[in-house]
């Protein structure tokens, strides 16, 4: 079975501008979720879809925003770009919203100038 | 609220020296715990899932332990190819979520 992939791999994008990451689950898996990876702040949650349904969410503001499609493929958008939204961002899927096992993509390295 | 520590922060062992690796946690019920190994540059690889305090899981030269208020990942007879970033993440039984730590960084040297 194929992993997680994710697309792009890599960005470099500038301050103010707009950004949209997209992420194939595995086949079968239908709960997406979306991380943030930094040096300062370790992994930190995004959001979660299920069923095309945002069904969790972290403590980001709303310039981050997700949807899923009914094929699960997921993508991420981040507007209005800021330095510190330079990271890795990790997308993981899971077989439903009830599963214990997430398994995570390569992640998009976004760099923000 | 929900937390996860791991300790230490980085550790440099000597190909041979077999150590551990610590993940304390306070969540209002333990629903799983897991490890993860990320290399750099990579998203995390899943290692393990442990779900009650007293199991333990093994592969290769890795065994996790849980208790009631942590886990431990110990590493037998490291070899340079271990070398990554450990790190742990907990789901409690209220949310349906999880809290990753921060991560150990295993250097081990030839």
């Amino acid at each position: 079975k194929a992993g997680v992939t994710q697309t792009p791999r890599y960005l470099i994008k500038t301050r103010g501008q707009q950004v949209t990451l997209s992420c194939s689950p595995i086949s079968g898996h239908r709960s997406v979720s979306w991380y943030q990876q930094t040096p300062g702040q370790g992994l930190q949650f995004l959001f979660e879809y299920f069923s095309e349904t945002q069904r969790n969410k972290g403590n980001f503001p709303g310039r981050f925003s997700g949807r899923q499609f009914s094929n699960s493929r997921s993508e991420m958008n981040v507007s209005t770009l800021e330095l510190g939204d330079s990271a890795l961002y990790l997308c993981a899927s899971r077989e439903d919203f009830g599963a214990y096992e997430q398994y995570f993509g390569p992640g998009t390295r976004l760099t923000v100038t | 609220e929900d937390q996860v520590t791991q300790s230490p922060e980085a550790l440099r062992l000597q190909e041979g020296e077999s150590s551990s690796l610590n993940c304390s946690y306070t969540v209002s019920g333990l629903r799983g715990l897991f490890w993860y190994r990320q290399d750099p540059g990579k998203g995390p690889e899943f290692l393990f899932t442990l779900y009650s305090a007293g199991e333990e899981k093994e592969k290769e030269r890795l065994k996790a332990t849980l208790t009631k208020k942590e886990s431990f990942l110990h590493i037998t007879a490291p070899k340079p190819e271990d070398s990554a970033t450990y790190l742990c993440a907990v789901q409690p039984y209220n949310f349906n979520k999880f809290y990753f730590g921060s991560g150990t960084k295993l250097n081990v040297k030839p």
